[in-house]
């Protein structure tokens, strides 16, 4: 069955450093999700991307943030500039609503953890 | 703007006992509303999903959900509770215009031998 991977599975990174996350979603499929989840606390969204444009950000996704599609498979997360906030787990999802179908198919996350 | 809540953050039942997960929503049209669990360091998985078909919705591991409309509630159910369904579930509704979803607080069910 097709399913959403991501890369890294974990991240340590120091503040203020870059990092790329990165997922590959189902081939298909041509909405993309990026949500987040900062421990203990609910799953967040960030953005949508379809097109190779953003469809929606949150006031969470600020300058900091950026995506990608840099090929036909990867879909990427950047964060510029880590903050010790950023320390969250990080989900890709990605849906078929061409086809008529809501349903968003998650990754197993990054953790992302900024010292 | 939509919403959903999930009434209650710890729920504990005993193995072999039914399972109830309560989660209300706000809504200004039909919404489509999902059940996913989050096992420990695990990814989201679906469970079920209403999208204004059948009110009664079954999905995996025998879990089903009941969508009310008169009662905006969509809860959560499975006749008897298994140690494996030990894990956090979330109630989501989807954004009709963005197809965003939006996140209930999450439920962890604990399950008691």
């Amino acid at each position: 069955e097709p399913e959403v991977t991501q890369t890294p599975s974990h991240q340590v990174t120091q503040m203020g450093q870059e990092v790329i996350l990165r997922c590959v979603p189902i081939s298909n499929h041509l909405y993309f999700y990026w949500y987040r989840q900062i421990l203990g606390q609910k799953v967040e969204f960030l953005v949508s991307f379809y097109n190779n444009e953003i469809s929606e950000k949150s006031e969470i996704f600020d300058d900091q943030f950026s995506v990608e599609r840099p090929d036909g498979s990867n879909f990427t997360l950047k964060i510029r500039s880590t903050k010790l906030e950023d320390s969250a787990m990080y989900f890709c999802a990605s849906s078929d609503i061409e086809r008529g179908q809501e349903t968003q198919y998650f990754g197993p996350g990054t953790r992302l953890l900024v010292l | 703007a939509q919403s959903v809540t999930q009434l209650d953050s710890h729920v504990s039942v005993s193995e072999g006992t039914p399972v109830l997960l309560r989660c209300n929503y706000s809504s200004s049209y039909s919404p489509s509303l999902f059940w996913y669990v989050q096992h420990p360091n695990k990814g989201l998985q679906l469970l079920l999903k209403y999208t204004s078909a059948a009110t009664l919705v079954k999905g995996i591991n025998g879990f089903e959900a009941e969508f009310k409309k008169s009662e905006t509630s969509f809860h959560l159910t499975k006749p008897s509770a298994h140690m494996s369904d030990a894990a956090e579930y979330f109630c989501v509704v989807s954004d009709r215009g963005t197809y965003k979803y939006i996140f209930g607080t999450g439920t962890r069910l604990k399950v008691l031998a």
